[in-house]
């Protein structure tokens, strides 16, 4: 089945324990993305990668780190979460995000983490 | 500035009655345009695009969205709304940028129905 799998979906953690949230999509997907939703301001992009090794920022980078070592896996790593990182995270692909594409996207179920 | 709205935070509407949500862009160009659903408890699911051509644009589940290029607004229909219908729904626009799509979101709406 095709799909973008997450890990762990619930987190409590507390202030400055470093954490990763693992995905992986197994559809040979291109482009990766995660995201944070947050009541009232919809899904607000953290980091993205185009492929393998290629990442870049996203509109709210700030906190987190990312890597892109194989096409089907594209971790997020909080060094030092704190509180206001309390989020629900989507993970997400596509084939290709190239302008000429209109390559909808895929998503994973959700982490729902909270920093004590 | 980029800006997708979707102005009602909530729509109730009873078990087979129409439905609209409503979902209105400010981005330049001829951007593509989403619509998604998030059930309780899971990710989004893509339900329909519009790229180009004609402006009613069917997808998933019996939705539907009609594209208005003079009102840059992209509203999501279903003639008879189900109870399975209610859930939380997204719409997107895509921002060109440096030669690659960039999604932008709505807050979203929920929608409950009733029976």
């Amino acid at each position: 089945e095709a799909q973008v799998t997450q890990n762990p979906r619930y987190l409590i953690t507390v202030t400055g324990k470093k954490l990763t949230v693992t995905c992986s999509q197994n559809m040979n997907h291109e482009y990766m993305s995660w995201y944070r939703q947050d009541p009232g301001l919809g899904l607000r992009q953290i980091y993205y990668s185009m492929n393998v090794e290629v990442t870049d920022k996203g509109d709210v980078p700030e906190g987190y780190k990312v890597s892109r070592k194989e096409k089907r896996n594209f971790p997020l790593i909080l060094e030092s979460p704190s509180p206001n990182q309390t989020s629900l995270y989507f993970c997400a692909s596509s084939l290709s995000i190239w302008t000429r594409d209109a390559n909808e996207q895929f998503f994973g179920p959700g982490t729902r983490l909270t920093v004590l | 500035a980029q800006s997708v709205a979707q102005p009602e935070d909530q729509v109730n509407v009873a078990e087979g009655n129409p439905l609209t949500v409503k979902c209105t862009y400010s981005v330049s160009g001829n951007p593509y345009l989403f619509w998604y659903v998030q059930y309780p408890n899971r990710g989004l699911q893509f339900l329909l695009k519009y790229i180009t051509g004609d402006n009613l644009v069917k997808g998933s589940y019996g939705f539907e969205a009609e594209f208005n290029k003079s009102q840059t607004s992209f509203h999501l229909k279903k003639p008879s709304a189900l109870v399975s219908d209610s859930a939380l729904y997204f719409c997107a626009v895509t921002m060109f940028s440096g030669g690659y799509n960039k999604l932008i979101f709505g807050a979203g709406t929920r929608l409950a129905v009733h029976p």
